[in-house]
């Protein structure tokens, strides 16, 4: 069956980096552009980042460009978000998320578990 | 920035009719996606493209849109049903893409 899951969340003083990866299986991982989105503890969902099919096109959000870089590797199926110069608003499960079609505007259907990250001052 | 605007929170009996507005600038030109989240688990489409259902969701839930706001409906509303609700659309400019999500929305029920 179709699986995302996520690892790499922990601990992390402010200003640190941390990368965080998800697995995919079940699905040809090719055909699919990929999403973290976030959500702070008792807050929202807040959407982060995407990536294209074969990596050379990405998006983020605001509140992250120039301190996250979304990639992936297509041979090992796995996308990865890098964090650096954390801040403590960035501390959040992460959701690295599947649309449910090939297409970049298509509903985010496929959830992983989310990995938890903590940044502490 | 596009913004969706949701009610924090909305209240209601079991077996009564909940309604949840999701309001953005020209939303009735986008497509708009509603996602339920219970405490400690992932999101789970429970509306797409406006007013379609995946399957394995009840025909209690329902969307509808206008020009300004998108609506979910749940219908007959069940114990169950207590959840936050997001509501989320794409947003394209000619030089960026975003994946908007609404401040949510919880669901009691009383």
């Amino acid at each position: 069956q179709v699986r995302l899951v996520e690892s790499g969340g922990g601990v992390v003083k402010s200003g640190r980096s941390l990368r965080l990866s998800c697995a995919a299986s079940g699905f040809n991982f090719d055909d699919y552009v990929i999403h973290w989105v976030r959500q702070a503890p008792g807050k929202g969902l807040e959407w982060v980042a995407v990536v294209s099919q074969d990596g050379s096109v990405y998006y983020y959000a605001d509140a992250v460009k120039g301190r996250f870089t979304i990639s992936r590797d297509n041979y090992k199926k796995t996308v990865y978000l890098q964090m650096s110069s954390l801040r403590i608003d960035d501390t959040a499960v992460y959701y690295c998320v599947r649309p449910i079609s090939s297409s970049w505007n298509d509903v985010l259907d496929m959830w992983g578990q989310g990995t938890k990250v903590t940044v502490s001052s | 920035s596009y913004v969706l605007t949701q009610p924090p929170s909305v209240s209601v009996a079991p077996g009564q009719t909940a309604r949840i507005t999701c309001g953005g600038k020209n939303l009735g030109s986008k497509s708009v996606h509603w996602f339920q989240q219970k405490p400690g688990q992932a999101p789970v489409v429970v509306v797409y493209d406006d007013d379609a259902r995946p399957s394995g969701i009840p025909e209690r839930f329902s969307g509808s849109d206008s020009e300004n706001t998108a609506t979910l409906t749940i219908s007959g509303v069940e114990a169950g049903d207590e959840a936050d609700y997001y509501c989320q659309v794409w947003h394209s400019t000619s030089d960026h893409q975003t994946w908007v999500f609404g401040g949510g929305t919880k669901l009691t029920v009383l």
